[in-house]
């Protein structure tokens, strides 16, 4: 069974500041892995998409990268604003197309 | 991308009650899914809503409890049955994109069980 945890839980930076977010996932034989973001009482936006067979994925000042063989994705993001403030979730797909969600990281980034 | 809208938004409902969830996608996709997420946790694999036969439950979840219909490629609804205040949580569906497998959700019912 899958099980998925992501470090920090919780993350509060003045803005401007270059981010990182950690998941790390217990079963390598995943298609894809897949960044949301979830704002309060709101669904999940999708941010990034990186297939089993790609390194990083990179979005505007989003960056992620995987690694399946260890088991790791890191979410960077570049010059953090206020709107940046979510909670942000990761999530492997395993066979039939089946999302195994982390914890999430709260981030608030103070103006 | 698919855009998927959910009906209600939210809902206040008494226990012992029942409440039945839309999902409406503006395009035909194959697989669709639904979610709980309850306070202060993480998503939770309900189902896989199947068009044209029963849906697949995760374990922990039941069919006379969480009955889901999928009459075609657009939409599903998710019933709450006998709902307890446990089940106060948002509930979502999602579906898998045309391209890549990526998935996109809909904006979630928020429901509270009084």
């Amino acid at each position: 069974k899958q099980e998925v945890t992501q470090i920090p839980a919780a993350l509060s930076v003045p803005e401007g500041e270059n981010l990182v977010l950690n998941c790390s996932f217990t079963d390598s034989a995943i298609y894809n892995l897949q960044w949301f973001r979830q704002d309060p009482g709101k669904g999940l936006t999708s941010l990034l998409l990186i297939q089993s067979s790609q390194r990083e994925q990179t979005s505007g000042r989003l960056n992620a990268s995987l690694d399946k063989s260890s088991g790791r994705s890191t979410l960077y993001i570049a010059a953090s604003q206020p709107g940046d403030s979510a909670t942000y979730l990761c999530a492997p797909h395993n066979a039939g197309n089946m999302l195994t969600f982390g914890g999430g990281t709260r981030l608030m980034v103070k103006p | 991308s698919a855009v998927i809208s959910q009906k209600p938004s939210r809902d206040i409902c008494q226990r012992g009650t029942s409440l039945t969830i839309q999902c409406q996608v503006d395009s035909q996709v194959t697989m669709m899914f639904w979610y709980r997420q309850q306070p202060g946790q993480s998503l939770t694999l309900i189902a896989t809503a199947n068009q044209g036969s029963e849906a697949t439950y995760e374990s922990g979840f039941v069919i006379d409890k969480f009955p889901i219909s999928r009459p075609n490629l657009t939409f599903s609804t998710l019933t709450v049955s006998n709902m307890s205040p446990e089940d106060s949580s948002i509930y979502l569906c999602s579906v898998v994109g045309a391209t890549q497998g990526e998935q996109y959700f809909g904006p979630g019912t928020r429901l509270t069980v009084t």
